[in-house]
């Protein structure tokens, strides 16, 4: 178990809808990444939020956004959901992750999977 | 840009044989490299990492990979497998970005391994 959790662990919705995936991380842990694992992209990063800042941005689409929040949880927000949205999404947490935390280890939670049909 | 690149998308070995899953990268800038292993329905856990100093460097389950900066690989061995390695290993590569901020992984797509009695 790494400390990081994330819900729902399984979401099934249909293309247009939106969803909202939450994500906690380990206690004492300020920075949260979220990623994309799909059979034909593999493993992505999609976005890093630092004690509730955004600090860096990937391959993340327009129809998707997120939050850190002051108790430092996450929430990846999914909109106008399309068939090639459905994956595993990941979320990771670090101690820090800014300004010297690169050494840090990113522990990541069991993921969400979700299927668009 | 960086990207890492894992030659072998499958590996079934018997179990007690030795592996070595291949693992080479390319970035402009110095990185720092991982090993994480996804086990069935689970999240990614970390294995071993390079950061600096020696080249060969040992991580949980009696797993090491050594740091080859002139091949720009960092493949990684276990001299006797267990059934319970049976697992995706991905190799991953962040870059040292002084005073920078973006700490992403960059994953390959990942080598199963499967191990045989």
């Amino acid at each position: 178990d790494s400390g990081v959790t994330q819900t729902p662990k399984h979401l099934i919705t249909a293309t247009g809808q939106r969803v909202t995936l939450r994500c906690s991380p380990r206690s004492g842990d300020l920075s949260v990444y979220w990623y994309q694992q799909s059979l034909d992209q593999g493993l992505q990063f999609l976005i890093q939020y630092y004690n509730g800042e955004e600090r860096a941005k990937g391959n993340i689409l327009e129809r998707f956004s997120a939050q850190q929040f002051p108790d430092l949880h996450s929430e990846l927000n999914l909109s106008s959901l399309e068939l090639g949205d459905s994956a595993l999404y990941f979320c990771a947490s670090s101690v820090v992750g800014s300004g010297g935390g690169v050494t840090d280890t990113q522990y990541f939670g069991p993921g969400t999977r979700l299927t668009v049909l | 840009a960086q990207s890492v690149t894992q030659l072998d998308s499958q590996v079934p070995v018997f179990e007690e044989a030795p592996v070595e899953l291949r693992c080479n990268y390319s970035s402009s800038v110095s990185v720092y490299l991982f090993w994480y292993v996804q086990y069935p329905n689970q999240g990614l856990q970390l294995l071993l990492k390079y950061l600096s100093g020696s080249t060969l460097v040992k991580g949980i389950n009696g797993f090491e990979a050594e740091f080859n900066k002139s091949q720009t690989s960092f493949h990684l061995r276990k001299p006797s497998v267990h059934i319970s390695d049976t697992a995706e290993y991905f190799c991953a590569v962040s870059d040292l970005r002084s005073g920078g901020s973006n700490y992403k992984l960059t994953f390959g797509k990942g080598t199963l391994l499967t191990v045989n009695p």
